[in-house]
């Protein structure tokens, strides 16, 4: 079993629909997680940290349930520039006092006109 | 801004070659990590190191090995170059645990 899951898509969606994105991951001891996107050809950025109490920036909300070991993403009213590939990231606790960080598969999203 | 510096963005090489892949990080950040992603596969963790001389496997570490002699620099290593090594490699540098992950452009490694 992979230790970070996520729902490959590829999503095709109209401008201004709501899209969901899902991610579980195996290791409870789990510390840290995030939602990074990532441009064709480009390195992965930072998109959002994901909390517990659930946090949001602008069009963008991102929950975690700890006891269920899942990470959400909702991206409301998309944009055109909203397809991308969403990479779902966790930094794991690996046993000797430090964290490693590990990613899901990534989802592609594509949002058409 | 936290710079991750990789030393090439395309490298050639031939099947049997030894190949050094380098990054520097200038933030003085203690974990650094190599990835490799490939079509489909996502970011796949080869390797990573919490502090200078410290290693430790990822998921694929099979044909890799790396070293960390001083903190700002991770180099991975192709010990025998082969062709299912082929792939977009990525470092990058990490502070504490909660902090996010500050990424190379990556190098575009083909092997023939």
């Amino acid at each position: 079993r992979k230790e970070v899951e996520q729902d490959p898509g590829p999503f095709n969606v109209p401008e201004g629909a709501t899209v969901a994105f899902n991610c579980t991951y195996s290791n409870s001891a789990s510390q840290s997680f995030f939602w990074y996107r990532q441009d064709c050809r480009k390195e992965p950025k930072l998109l959002m940290s994901v909390y517990s109490s659930g946090n949001e920036d602008g069009r963008f909300t991102a929950q975690l349930n700890r006891a269920s070991q899942y990470i959400s993403l909702l991206i409301r009213d998309s944009k055109l520039s909203d397809s991308a590939t969403y990479l779902c990231v966790v930094n794991m606790f690996f046993g000797t006092g430090g964290f490693k960080t590990i990613f899901g598969a990534g989802t592609r999203l594509f949002v058409k006109a | 801004d936290v710079k991750v510096t990789q030393s090439s963005r395309y490298l050639v090489k031939r099947t049997g070659e030894k190949v050094f892949l380098e990054c520097v990080q200038d933030m003085d950040h203690e974990n650094m990590f190599w990835y490799r992603q490939d079509p489909g596969l996502g970011l796949r963790l080869i390797y990573f190191s919490y502090d200078v001389k410290m290693k430790e496997k990822g998921d694929i570490p099979e044909g890799y090995s790396v070293s960390r002699e001083k903190k700002e620099r991770f180099s991975l290593i192709l010990e025998s170059a082969s062709t299912n090594q082929t792939s977009m490699y990525l470092c990058a540098s990490r502070g504490g645990r909660n902090e996010k992950l500050f990424f190379g452009s990556g190098t575009q490694l083909s092997v023939l």
